[in-house]
């Protein structure tokens, strides 16, 4: 069993839709959680960073993590086409050593066409 | 420049050949990292650098050496590589050591 599931879609949307990607984890000793987005041709860009249980608002974009069910979520509202990009979740557990390097997900490709 | 950069943005190389790529980050951190991204694969961890010391290696081919002169800079040394091996190499910092970090745009590697 992978350490993080994430479904790799692809997922297609109209524009202005609500937009859930999500990932499931089995080690419960994963304590800080991450969406990184990636556009073609580029390398992965931090979108949020969250510890606790909880949810997490930037804007558009809520992180959403449920410890007690090891599932995490990205939503996105009112998605636009410039959204378009594979989104990775990545997750670690605590300290400054080896024992705390992230693991990725897969990877979701997401197409908001106009 | 501003963030992680990384040269060449493309390579194409035989399998005997030696080539070397680099990675700069200008934003003043202490950890540096190579990645390895495949084609649906997850990306994987080559190596971790913490204030210029090698602390990761996750069993990487030898024909992948690493090498970090300064807290700024990273380079990952090829030689006779193998085309499995093509993929996006990415390089990354953080302040501290596997927490927030940020990527650079990749060197697209092809073996042929």
């Amino acid at each position: 069993q992978k350490e993080v599931e994430q479904d790799p879609g692809p997922l297609s949307v109209p524009e202005g839709a609500i937009v859930s990607l999500n990932c499931t984890y089995s080690n419960s000793a994963f304590q800080y959680f991450m969406w990184y987005r990636q556009y073609s041709r580029k390398g992965p860009e931090l979108l949020m960073y969250t510890y606790s249980s909880g949810n997490k608002e930037d804007g558009r974009f809520t992180a959403q993590v449920d410890k007690s069910s090891k599932y995490i979520s990205l939503f996105i509202r009112d998605s636009q086409p410039s959204d378009s990009a594979t989104y990775l979740c990545a997750m670690r557990r605590a300290g400054g050593t080896s024992y705390g390097k992230l693991t990725f997900g897969q990877g979701t490709i997401l197409t908001v066409h106009p | 420049e501003t963030g992680v950069t990384q040269t060449p943005r493309h390579l194409v190389m035989g399998m005997t050949n030696k080539k070397s790529l680099k990675c700069e980050q200008h934003l003043g951190h202490n950890a540096m990292y190579w990645y390895k991204q495949s084609a649906k694969k997850p990306l994987e961890l080559m190596f971790v650098y913490s204030l210029e010391e090698r602390v990761e290696n996750n069993s990487v081919p030898s024909r992948f050496s690493p090498e970090c002169p300064n807290s700024s800079h990273l380079f990952l040394h090829l030689h006779t590589l193998q085309p499995e091996d093509s993929a996006l190499y990415l390089c990354a910092s953080s302040q501290i050591i596997f927490y927030e970090q940020y990527f650079g745009p990749g060197t697209r590697l092809t073996v042929t």
